[in-house]
């Protein structure tokens, strides 16, 4: 079974503190996702990158950066966090036959 | 208007029952799709894919409509256990992946 690991499953952070969400996976996959999920607004997608060193503009990447250095990781990077960035993050793979995403279990995170 | 609208829900129906969820995608261009549940505090799953001729698994029934931009989710025998939060999903040939809100099902006995 495919594996997407995100390294905590819960965070805190103060508000002006660079954050880091790594999201490792297992699959060899091109391609790889962030997404936050707030309650009544579903999964918006922050980032995407179809290969190393690639990224595209989700629909909400203000505020965001990420890095792919290496095609097993997808670092989302928040660098100066705010309290509207308070969410659920989830980091996605996609196999090439552009079929199916296995996303990872999450990082709750909190900014105070 | 969003890329991807699922019905707001949420929907309470009792064991047994059969309820549908519908979808709407604005993209013309998308190219793939499908269904995803999401159980309380999870991750989101694979329930199904979508395909031009509609498929089925077990008791779920999927349909695409390409012409209206619209696919559904039939459920036939209601269980308890599927009670969760159903995600429509659409690919687009850029690569995104873009997510309905989702629509909440509970299933009571």
């Amino acid at each position: 079974d495919v594996k997407v690991t995100q390294s905590s499953r819960y965070l805190v952070k103060r508000t002006g503190e660079k954050v880091f969400l790594e999201c490792v996976q297992d699959m060899d996959h091109e391609n790889m996702f962030w997404y936050r999920q707030d309650p009544g607004l579903g999964l918006r997608l922050i980032y995407f990158s179809y290969d190393v060193k690639m990224k595209e503009k989700g629909d909400i990447p203000e505020g965001y950066s990420v890095s792919r250095e290496k095609k097993e990781r997808f670092s989302l990077i928040l660098e100066s966090a705010s309290t509207n960035q308070t969410s659920m993050y989830l980091c996605a793979s996609r196999s090439e036959d552009r079929e199916k995403l296995f996303f990872g279990s999450g990082t709750q995170l909190s900014v105070l | 208007r969003k890329e991807v609208e699922q019905d707001p829900g949420p929907f309470n129906v009792p064991e047994g029952a059969t309820v549908a969820f519908n979808c709407t995608y604005s993209n013309s261009a998308s190219q793939s799709f499908f269904w995803y549940r999401q159980d309380c505090r999870k991750e989101p799953k694979l329930l199904m894919s979508v395909y031009s001729s509609g498929n089925e698994d077990g008791r779920f029934t999927a349909q695409l409509n390409r012409a209206s931009q619209y696919i559904s989710l039939l459920i036939r025998d209601s269980k308890l256990s599927d009670s969760a939060t159903y995600l429509c999903v659409v690919n687009t040939n850029a690569g995104k992946s873009t997510f309905g809100d989702g629509t909440t099902l509970t299933v009571k006995p």
